[in-house]
């Protein structure tokens, strides 16, 4: 069964800091691996997709990594503003089976000190 | 608005009584998804169709759980005998094909009370 784990799970830095989360998985037969954000009491926001055979996607002040075979991706977030305040979530989409559920970890609440 | 819209936003209902949610996919979506969670939890899967079939569920699916998606368009979750425990959000998600990118909706938040 596969169990992703997000660490920390809450972390406060000042703005315009650089910050990493981090997201770790058990199985490594993996479709994709997808980051969220959400606001408190909201749906997710779909932030970056990295598939299975790729390194690493960026957008904009974000940047993903994917290293599968240790089954871990990170999350940088550059320059990091009080908007991005909210909890991030990283979820995986297993390669067996056929309904391609994603699986979350728990999340990390960050919060961007102004 | 071409995204996942979901409709209440919230519901708050009285034990025992029946609920039911409404989730409306991007258009060209074809695999439609309902996941739940609760305070402090990252969302968990409950049950996923692929156009009108519904094609898997989750032990977290009680048989007071229900999920239509007539058509292949809309999809309904309909949960019968409302307990305490069924207090969290609902989440719908859609996805073009089964490894694409999976969009949600603001989800559902339901008190039973």
């Amino acid at each position: 069964k596969q169990e992703v784990t997000q660490i920390p799970a809450a972390l406060s830095v000042p703005e315009g800091e650089n910050l990493v989360l981090n997201c770790s998985f058990t199985d490594s037969a993996i479709y994709n691996l997808q980051w969220f954000r959400q606001d408190p009491g909201k749906g997710l926001t779909s932030l970056l997709l990295i598939q299975s055979s790729q390194r690493e996607q960026t957008s904009g002040r974000l940047n993903a990594s994917l290293d599968k075979s240790s089954g871990r991706s990170t999350l940088y977030i550059a320059a990091s503003q009080p908007g991005d305040s909210a909890t991030y979530l990283c979820a995986v989409r297993d390669s067996g089976g056929s309904n391609y559920k994603l699986t979350f970890g728990k999340g990390t609440l960050l919060t961007v000190n102004p | 608005d071409t995204g996942v819209s979901q409709d209440p936003r919230h519901k708050i209902t009285k034990r025992g009584q029946n609920v039911t949610f409404r989730c409306d996919p991007i258009s060209e979506h074809n695999r439609l998804y309902w996941y739940r969670q609760t305070l402090g939890q990252g969302p968990e899967f409950l049950t996923y169709f692929q156009n009108e079939a519904q094609l898997e569920k989750s032990r977290l699916l009680s048989d007071r759980f229900s999920a239509e998606r007539p058509k292949g368009s809309f999809s309904t979750l309909e949960i019968q005998r409302t307990e305490q425990g069924d207090s969290a959000m609902y989440l719908c998600a859609s996805s073009l094909t089964g490894d694409t990118e999976a969009f949600f909706g603001q989800g559902t938040r339901l008190t039973v009370v």
